[in-house]
């Protein structure tokens, strides 16, 4: 089964900077990926995903994610983060081949106003 | 249902009982999840279902925890012998076959505590 790293357990940062968050996965397959988030007292929800195409994809508040295949990488950014951002993120592989889906540890991101 | 609904949301068990938590998928998902998701941590696997095919239980931590899901339809994960160490919230995500989207959508959880 696939394995997704996310390398940073909690990112403070204050308005206005930029944010990229990383994460790689592992697996010898075709993948599709996905970062989702949770904000606090709610529920995961899905904030942008990849399927095939252009490898930079766009998800809901500015968010986007690049996908390195070279890298096994699927890199979230945002330029400019915002107070209401703080959240946190979840990135997720799963195998085109059946519906196994992982998930990395989770990278929590505080935005002080 | 419109989302995915977990029962209950909330229980408090003592250490050594059984417990049982419901999930009731969105309806015509033909994949259905199990994470853990401890204090502060992340996203556990814990086990699928795709349809009629045998389910993966590579993430069941020990044989105190199994799950059954009749059909397509809802899924129950039994904890035997609860200890302390299974607090957590347990959550369940459902997804349309291997054709759709393959997002996840995910219900609310139900938090277990045992004392």
């Amino acid at each position: 089964a696939q394995s997704v790293s996310q390398h940073n357990h909690h990112v403070i940062l204050s308005e206005a900077a930029s944010l990229e968050l990383g994460c790689n996965y592992s697996y010898g397959g075709t993948v599709n990926l996905f970062w989702y988030v949770q904000y606090p007292g709610q529920h995961l929800q899905l904030l942008l995903k990849y399927f095939s195409g252009d490898p930079l994809v766009k998800g809901i508040k500015g968010f986007e994610a690049e996908f390195i295949k070279s890298k096994f990488s699927f890199n979230l950014r945002k330029p400019s983060v915002q107070w209401s951002d703080t959240a946190e993120y979840f990135c997720a592989v799963k195998s085109r081949n059946n519906n196994d889906m992982r998930f990395g540890a989770g990278t929590r991101l505080t935005v002080k106003p | 249902g419109a989302g995915v609904s977990q029962s209950p949301s909330n229980k408090v068990t003592e250490k050594g009982k059984d417990v049982e938590l419901r999930c009731d998928p969105i309806s015509g998902h033909t994949a259905l999840y199990w994470y853990r998701q401890r204090l502060g941590q992340g996203l556990e696997f814990l086990i699928y279902f795709q349809g009629n095919s045998a389910p993966d239980k590579s993430g069941l931590p020990s044989d105190r925890f199994s799950a059954e899901r009749t059909g397509e339809s809802v899924s129950t994960l039994t904890i035997q012998r609860t200890q302390q160490e299974d607090s957590a919230v347990y959550l369940c995500a459902s997804s349309l076959s291997l054709s759709g989207t393959g997002e996840l959508f995910f219900g609310e959880g139900s938090r277990l505590t045992v004392l």
